[in-house]
């Protein structure tokens, strides 16, 4: 049973235009979501994340869209750079007291110049 | 430099020889846990940890061991590994409370190859 669905595994974007990952969950429970980025051979790292009482949180060039009636999560870069080309997987944190994550399984996202 | 250190970085070993894989984190985090990464299948996580002494299991615990004697450390252990047990390790961090709490700190990947 996946919880959290990233139902594309890869992405292509010209360089200078917008990258949009999706993410679908399945628990409203969920109180917490988070963004990685993960380049092959490294650990992943945190990119932005999102309270479950907000519906949108922005930094810089990446924006985290929450839409809880459709458990609608996802990730707004732009604009787009050759160095965000990575593998990028979002998380959702079960309910408060607990520290349990469940993660998507990654959407690959290729950057072309 | 505030960092998750794991170790080994890549391991070969054979079925049924016991391992430990290290883990520290300098953060003062309270939360820590380990993930396996998978093909197809994402992160998931194996056990957790919310504090010295205070652990439990995640989505997929079966064939591992972990302990918490310490803040800082969080070893894995694989009492008799299989080869079903081949996959990329992730010990990961976190502060577990306050703004920022939240958000994981991942060390940088433990390869295990189980023959």
């Amino acid at each position: 049973d996946q919880q959290v669905k990233q139902n594309s595994p890869s992405l292509s974007v010209q360089e200078g235009r917008i990258s949009i990952l999706n993410c679908d969950y399945t628990n409203s429970m969920f109180d917490y979501f988070l963004w990685y980025k993960k380049y092959p051979a490294e650990g992943p790292t945190f990119l932005i994340s999102i309270s479950s009482i907000k519906d949108k949180n922005e930094d810089g060039r990446f924006t985290v869209f929450l839409n809880k009636s459709a458990k609608h999560l996802s990730l707004h870069i732009v604009p787009s750079q050759p160095g965000d080309s990575a593998v990028y997987f979002c998380a959702a944190k079960r309910p408060s007291g607990t520290y349990k994550y469940i993660f998507g399984t990654g959407t690959r996202l290729k950057v072309l110049a | 430099e505030a960092q998750v250190t794991q170790n080994p970085r890549y391991l070969i070993t054979v079925t049924g020889k016991k391992l430990t894989v290290t883990c520290s984190q300098n953060m003062n985090h309270e939360y820590m846990s380990w993930y396996r990464q998978d093909p197809g299948l994402g992160l998931r996580q194996i056990y957790y940890s919310m504090n010295v002494e205070v652990t439990d299991k995640g989505d997929v615990p079966e064939g591992y061991k972990v302990s918490r004697k310490e803040k800082r450390n969080f070893p894995l252990i694989l009492e008799s590994p299989s080869p079903n047990q081949t996959s990329l390790y992730f010990c990961a961090s976190s502060l577990g409370h306050g703004i920022s709490g939240n958000t994981i700190y991942f060390g940088e990947g433990s390869w295990l190859t189980v023959v």
